[in-house]
């Protein structure tokens, strides 16, 4: 089955504490990107990548970090976790180095920090 | 910069109802339209697309024209079910210069169907 698979789904952590959000998607897509949903903000894009080693900030890259060391994976990195990181984050993907505007996303993970 | 607008909601409709989710655009050159849905507790999928002027997309009963004189892509659906309460986003894709393309979402519409 196609999918982008995200983990952890949900996780509850404290400020400055590191943890990875692992995405990994089986379409042998080239587009990959990270995405926060907040309330009354809707979707702000934090980094996306083109290809292996291509990564480049969105619109919101503070506090984060990426890595496209293979095709199908691009973990999400928050080095020191601050409590305004507080989000629902997806992971997509798109068949095309551009984006086609057809993303295929993963179920998201709820991020809380204390 | 590009932009999306979404009418505010939440919106709330009886069972049956008419839906109408405005949506308007601002984009230089040509773009894209889309539809997304979320359903509760699970990631966007895509519901519909256009990708030029007068084209119509549909999907599950749902539709959307592509209006290039009025820069809208308004979703309707004739007749809601409750399986449809989800939220919508608009969003379009449009060349950003630099051989790069840019992928814009509104900040969604939650709909609740009621029976």
């Amino acid at each position: 089955e196609a999918q982008v698979t995200q983990n952890p789904r949900y996780l509850i952590t404290v400020t400055g504490k590191k943890l990875t959000v692992t995405c990994s998607q089986n379409m042998n897509h080239e587009y990959m990107s990270w995405y926060r949903q907040d309330p009354g903000l809707g979707l702000r894009q934090i980094y996306y990548s083109m290809n292996v080693e291509v990564t480049d900030k969105g619109d919101v890259p503070e506090g984060y970090k990426v890595s496209r060391k293979e095709k199908r994976n691009f973990p999400l990195i928050l080095e020191s976790p601050s409590p305004n990181q507080t989000s629902l984050y997806f992971c997509a993907s798109s068949l095309y180095q551009q984006p086609t505007g057809e993303l295929f996303f993963g179920e998201g993970s709820r991020l809380t920090v204390l | 910069g590009d932009s999306v607008t979404q009418m505010e909601g939440p919106v709330t409709l009886s069972e049956e109802a008419f839906l109408t989710i405005n949506c308007t655009y601002t984009a230089t050159g040509y773009p894209s339209l889309f539809w997304y849905v979320q359903y509760p507790g699970e990631g966007l999928q895509l519901l519909l697309k256009a990708t030029k002027a007068d084209d119509k997309g549909s999907n599950k009963g749902f539709e959307a024209t592509y209006r290039k004189e009025t820069t809208s892509f308004h979703l309707e659906k004739g007749s809601v079910q409750v399986s449809d309460s989800a939220v919508y986003f608009c969003a379009l894709n449009a060349y950003s210069g630099a051989g790069s393309y840019q992928l814009t979402f509104g900040k969604g519409t939650k709909l609740s169907v009621i029976p």
